[in-house]
């Protein structure tokens, strides 16, 4: 089956500086690749996904990159605010097979004043 | 759009009782549902993925005999800890999806499960 790895396991940043999330797979077949915000106690709530077709895909602050190649892809937050300080987990899907996530051990960021 | 539902948000009950936690897509069919189990600190991990109509597919390692899933309508999913102990203590959450390509799948605000 799919297996995610994903580091750092926790990231402390300045207010104002980017944060870099990074991920490897290890199954070929997947081909979406989510990347979710969760706070304490609370749901997991999607940020920005990517798919197996796409190189880069950026949304405000926030942008995912993918090299099928090497089978990884990373999260960049630029301009990181308190507010951005959760637990970042990625995941792998392959949309063929049900879409089942299988998501990385997540990073805990913390952005500091 | 795509609201899921999951009830309740906390159980508290004592070692043997069997909970049940309900996951519900209120604006859209889901023909498909995921449980997930997250631990302190830790993942979320696949505990079984249920198709409406059909028995659900469990991940390996998780006992089907103990988690029991339904999945009777295209709105409603549910997951029943039975004879729960303190080890099955957790965070428990559903995602729903239509099963179309390229929809993600939806999250409930997951069900914490204290059993004493």
């Amino acid at each position: 089956g799919e297996n995610v790895e994903q580091h750092p396991s926790t990231l402390s940043v300045q207010e104002g500086d980017s944060a870099v999330i990074k991920c490897t797979y290890s199954d070929s077949a997947s081909n979406y690749f989510p990347w979710y915000k969760q706070e304490l106690g609370k749901r997991p709530q999607l940020i920005i996904d990517i798919r197996s077709n796409v190189g880069e895909k950026k949304d405000q602050r926030i942008a995912v990159t993918l090299n099928k190649t090497a089978k990884h892809f990373s999260l960049h937050i630029t301009e990181t605010q308190p507010e951005d300080s959760a637990v970042y987990f990625c995941a792998a899907a392959n949309t063929g097979t049900a879409s089942k996530l299988t998501f990385g051990t997540g990073t805990r960021l913390q952005v500091t004043l | 759009g795509a609201v899921v539902s999951q009830h309740p948000s906390r159980v508290i009950c004592k070692s043997g009782t069997s909970v049940k936690i309900e996951c519900r897509s209120l604006d859209f069919q889901a023909t498909t549902m995921f449980w997930y189990r997250q631990f302190p600190k830790q993942s979320l991990m696949l505990m079984a993925t249920s198709n409406e109509g059909s028995k659900a597919t469990y991940e390996q390692g998780v006992e089907k005999d103990k988690f029991l899933i339904n999945h009777a309508s295209l709105t409603l999913s549910t997951l029943t800890v039975t004879s729960a102990h303190p080890e099955d203590s957790s965070f428990y959450i559903c995602s729903a999806s239509t099963g179309q390509i390229n929809q993600p799948q939806h999250f409930g605000d997951g069900t914490r499960l204290s059993i004493l």
